[in-house]
């Protein structure tokens, strides 16, 4: 079965400095891995996504993540924090083989608040 | 482009009532899952509508019903409604005959409160 643990519940980073937030994933093949955010009342956006071609992805406002499957994980980081970055973010992992579509499984969340 | 689109965007029930939800997939998607997002956790697979059948199903009870329009927009049915059904409930759309088939985009959900 799938699964994806985000490592870090909350983290909090000063705006300007670095954010690096946690994933793991657990999956029985090659998986299709995305991060979505989501601002307080609102839907999910995506960021990124990661489906077997180049392992460094580059997504919207300055995030990258990196596939690691040595290590199962797939990290979230951008070199610059801002304001509008504090929101909640969701690491998550295809439940099917990538050209057969299907559900998404979600991790529990990390909220990131950025101090000015 | 209209994006993922879903209505009614707050709703209060009382238990044991019966609630629909509406969702219109983003521009030329043929494929619409559906979420529940409880406060403070992920996002949970309820089920997804292709070709105006239900495709795959999460652990969710028969109280939970769908169905997909020839227009490709859904309803998401929950019959007899318990106070844990207070949820977020998110609608996605997607292309199955792309090529990135698991890439859905998300509407700003519905807020279900069951009281």
């Amino acid at each position: 079965a799938q699964s994806v643990t985000q490592l870090d519940s909350h983290v909090s980073v000063s705006e300007g400095t670095p954010v690096l937030l946690r994933c793991n994933y657990s999956s029985s093949y090659s998986p299709s891995l995305f991060w979505y955010v989501q601002h307080p009342n609102k839907g999910l956006q995506l960021l990124l996504k990661y489906t077997s071609a180049a392992t460094l992805v580059k997504g919207i406002n300055g995030f990258e993540a990196e596939f690691k499957k040595s290590e199962t994980s797939f990290h979230l980081t951008k070199p610059s924090a801002h304001m509008s970055d504090a929101a909640e973010y969701f690491c998550v992992v295809s439940g099917r083989f990538y050209n057969q579509g299907g559900k998404l499984i979600f991790g529990q969340g990390t909220e990131l608040s950025v101090k000015p | 482009d209209a994006g993922v689109t879903q209505s009614p965007t707050h709703l209060i029930k009382t238990r044991g009532q019966q609630v629909t939800l509406r969702c219109s997939p983003k521009s030329g998607h043929d494929t619409v899952s559906w979420y529940q997002q409880a406060l403070g956790q992920g996002p949970q697979f309820i089920f997804q509508y292709y070709e105006e059948e239900e495709r795959q199903r999460g652990n969710f009870p028969d109280r939970f019903s769908g169905h997909q329009f020839p227009n490709y927009s859904s309803e998401l049915n929950v019959n007899a409604l318990l106070l844990g059904d207070s949820a977020l409930y998110l609608c996605a759309s997607s292309l199955l005959a792309g090529s990135h088939p698991e890439t859905q985009y998300f509407g700003p959900g519905t807020r279900l409160l069951v009281l």
